[in-house]
């Protein structure tokens, strides 16, 4: 059974541009989570998928962040427009819900210059 | 906010035990985690707890639970080389989100 995967496994952009970051979860898992780690620091939640709909966007920083998963199968993770600060490691996991493990993909590292 | 603590970094001798701690805030936390991150990997489920039990064993790893103190540990008998990682405790809240609460992570560092 193939896991959890994301594309790109590391993107360097510059300051002001667009990043699309996509995540396939594990076939059948209908939740699907974004993370980001920011160097040295916690991973921090950043939102919950159930199927299609978004279950809980509170971790979110602002509006320059737009997930999207139609279709309920991949999601992507739109940064526009960068800043520095968004540079940092984005987590997928996903998980067929309850209390199952949360089987995470091998993350995209986001460099912001 | 629920709020997650650890150390960063450990440093043991291949063979001795490792003892990962970690503090967090949340008093409804359900479930206690502990990840395990190689280097260029995601991140792996290593074990959990329910918050209703104090202790877990499963082979070379056990899990302590102070829910008194909230303090979590992570014990590692007869340390390896592949061992050493960057260990992430984690919790998650009686919530119906499923939301996850990861700590900074210890970086586990084997010396042979």
């Amino acid at each position: 059974e193939a896991g959890v995967t994301q594309f790109p496994s590391h993107s360097v952009i510059e300051k002001g541009q667009t990043v699309t970051l996509r995540c396939d979860p594990i076939s059948g898992h209908d939740n699907l989570y974004w993370y980001r780690r920011v160097m040295g620091k916690e991973i921090k939640f950043l939102l919950h998928f159930v199927k299609e709909s978004k279950q809980d966007e509170s971790g979110m920083p602002n509006n320059r962040f737009l997930a999207e998963r139609t279709g309920g199968t991949y999601s992507t993770l739109k940064v526009q427009p960068a800043e520095l600060e968004d540079s940092g490691v984005y987590f997928c996991a996903s998980s067929q819900g309850g209390i199952n493990e949360q089987f995470f993909g091998p993350g995209t590292r986001l460099t912001v210059l | 906010g629920e709020d997650v603590e650890q150390s960063l970094f450990l440093s043991v001798r291949e063979g001795d035990s490792s003892v990962i701690n970690c503090t967090y805030t949340d008093s409804s936390s359900t479930y206690l985690y502990w990840y395990k991150q190689e280097p260029g990997a995601g991140l792996q489920l290593l074990t959990y707890i329910f918050s209703n039990m104090d202790m877990k064993q499963d082979q070379r790893l056990t899990v302590l639970l102070n829910k008194k103190d909230k303090h979590l540990s992570l014990r590692i008998a007869d340390t390896q080389t592949g061992d050493s990682a960057i260990y992430f405790c984690a919790e998650r809240d009686s919530g119906g989100y499923q939301k996850v609460t990861f700590g900074t992570g210890t970086k586990l560092q084997v010396i042979p």
